[in-house]
């Protein structure tokens, strides 16, 4: 089993649509959570980071961490074309990270 | 401010041949981490360097798989011999300092043994 499990998709929505992400880690010594978004045949790129449990945002995205069920999720708001790519969870305890599968993320116009 | 760096972006070799990857950090990044990523996957962290350091190669496959950090900035990846299961995505990453969450990436050598 994986530290990080994400389901991989493909997930289609329609622009506009609420998306809503989700990972389950095992680690419970893991502190921090981040989301990542990769474009094809681009590296991932930070999207959001975020310490312990919580919610965070930042414009139209939401993380939120419930380390009490080991759950990390990523909610889109107003969801459009271009934030179509590859969404990475990843959870880490000092500088040791993993990475949750990805999930293929497509907003169609 | 320029991200990190890799060369080359593509690289096509015929199997037992060597082949080597270059990298440079964010300036001022003092961590330096070496990714490999298969398709559908997510990265997997091959070596991780605090300065000069290599501080974590537990999952480096070191009877071809090598790797160098001389001056604590630039980093060089290889691979001697290639095999055809070496093609995928090798990645490199830098963050500020040893702790902190927060890794950039490069955009990656796609790497294709044939």
């Amino acid at each position: 089993q994986k530290e990080v499990e994400q389901d991989p998709g493909p997930l289609s929505v329609p622009e506009g649509a609420i998306v809503s992400l989700n990972c389950t880690y095992s680690n419970s010594a893991f502190q921090y959570f981040m989301w990542y978004r990769q474009y094809s045949r681009k590296g991932p790129e930070l999207l959001m980071y975020t310490y312990s449990s919580g919610n965070k945002e930042d414009g139209r995205f939401t993380a939120q961490v419930d380390k009490s069920s080991k759950y990390i999720s990523l909610f889109i708001r107003d969801s459009q074309p271009s934030d179509s790519a590859t969404y990475l969870c990843a959870s880490s305890k000092d500088n040791d990270m993993r990475f949750g599968a990805g999930t293929r993320l497509t907003v169609k116009p | 401010e320029a991200g990190v760096v890799q060369s080359p972006r593509y690289k096509i070799i015929e199997k037992k041949q060597p082949v080597a990857f270059w990298c440079n950090p964010i300036s001022g990044h003092n961590t330096l981490y070496w990714y490999l990523q298969n398709l559908g996957q997510g990265p997997e962290l091959l070596i991780r360097y605090e300065n000069e350091e290599a501080v974590d190669d537990s999952q480096l496959p070191k009877d071809r798989f090598s790797a160098e950090r001389l001056k604590g900035v630039d980093s060089t990846l290889k691979i001697q011999p290639a095999e055809l299961g070496d093609s995928a995505v090798y990645l490199c990453a830098s963050s500020l300092q040893a702790g902190a969450g927060e890794q950039f990436f490069g955009p990656g050598t796609r790497l294709t043994v044939l």
